[in-house]
């Protein structure tokens, strides 16, 4: 148990849908990362946050959005969603930002999101 | 950019034999981190080890130990006596020291045949 957790495990919707998945992380972590997997494949950094701020932005789409809370626990807003958007998102924590010392970051169990 | 290459998309090994899974890596930085995380058929993703530049000495865990050669920029992964539980894809990763990013490898498969 990496200590980061993601609502809901698994979400199945219809496209043009919208829809919200939760992570909260690790006690002490500030930044959260968002990731998506698709089927077999690698996986693509959509964005970051630290301590309540946006720090990076990967490959994320115009109609994904999230924010990350004065709690710390952040929220991955996906609208609008099409049948290519169906994937595993993961959430990561780590204690400090890139560059910092021993920055791993900890996974969560990842949502399963399936579009139909 | 950074990038991180896995140029073996698929492996296989015998159990209780040693395997080394590659990754090379493209930075101008001379300060970084480089990690390998694990991803078993669960999908859970676990840091198996990492490795900080300015630093010489290769790191080890346990069965699993890094050969680090920063000039040709190559992180390559060894499993000694692998394990069933071994199974599992394997991602490699950098960590930007004025980036914000992770920079993920595609991955490798490895299957531990009993």
């Amino acid at each position: 148990d990496s200590g980061v957790t993601q609502t809901p495990k698994h979400l199945i919707t219809a496209t043009g849908q919208r829809v919200t998945l939760r992570c909260s992380p690790r006690s002490g972590d500030l930044s959260v990362y968002w990731y998506q997997q698709s089927l077999d494949q690698g996986l693509q950094f959509l964005i970051q946050y630290y301590n309540g701020e946006e720090r990076a932005k990967g490959n994320i789409l115009e109609r994904f959005s999230a924010q990350q809370f004065p709690d710390l626990h952040s929220e991955l807003n996906l609208s609008s969603l099409e049948l290519g958007d169906s994937a595993l998102y993961f959430c990561a924590s780590s204690v400090g930002t890139s560059g910092s010392p021993f920055n791993e970051q900890f996974f969560g169990p990842g949502t399963r999101l399936t579009v139909l | 950019a950074q990038t991180v290459t896995q140029s073996q998309p698929e492996m296989s090994v015998q159990e209780a034999e040693t395997v080394t899974l590659s990754c090379t890596y493209d930075t101008s930085e001379n300060n970084y981190y480089l990690f390998w995380y694990k991803q078993p058929p669960s999908r859970q993703m676990i840091l198996v080890i990492r490795q900080e530049a300015y630093k010489q000495q290769n790191a080890t865990e346990n069965r699993f130990s890094v050969n680090f050669q920063k000039a040709a920029k190559s992180f390559s992964l060894k499993i000694s006596d692998s394990q069933l539980g071994d199974t599992a894809m394997y991602f490699c990763a950098f960590d930007s020291n004025t980036g914000n990013q992770f920079y993920f490898g595609t991955g490798t498969s490895l299957t531990v045949i009993p």
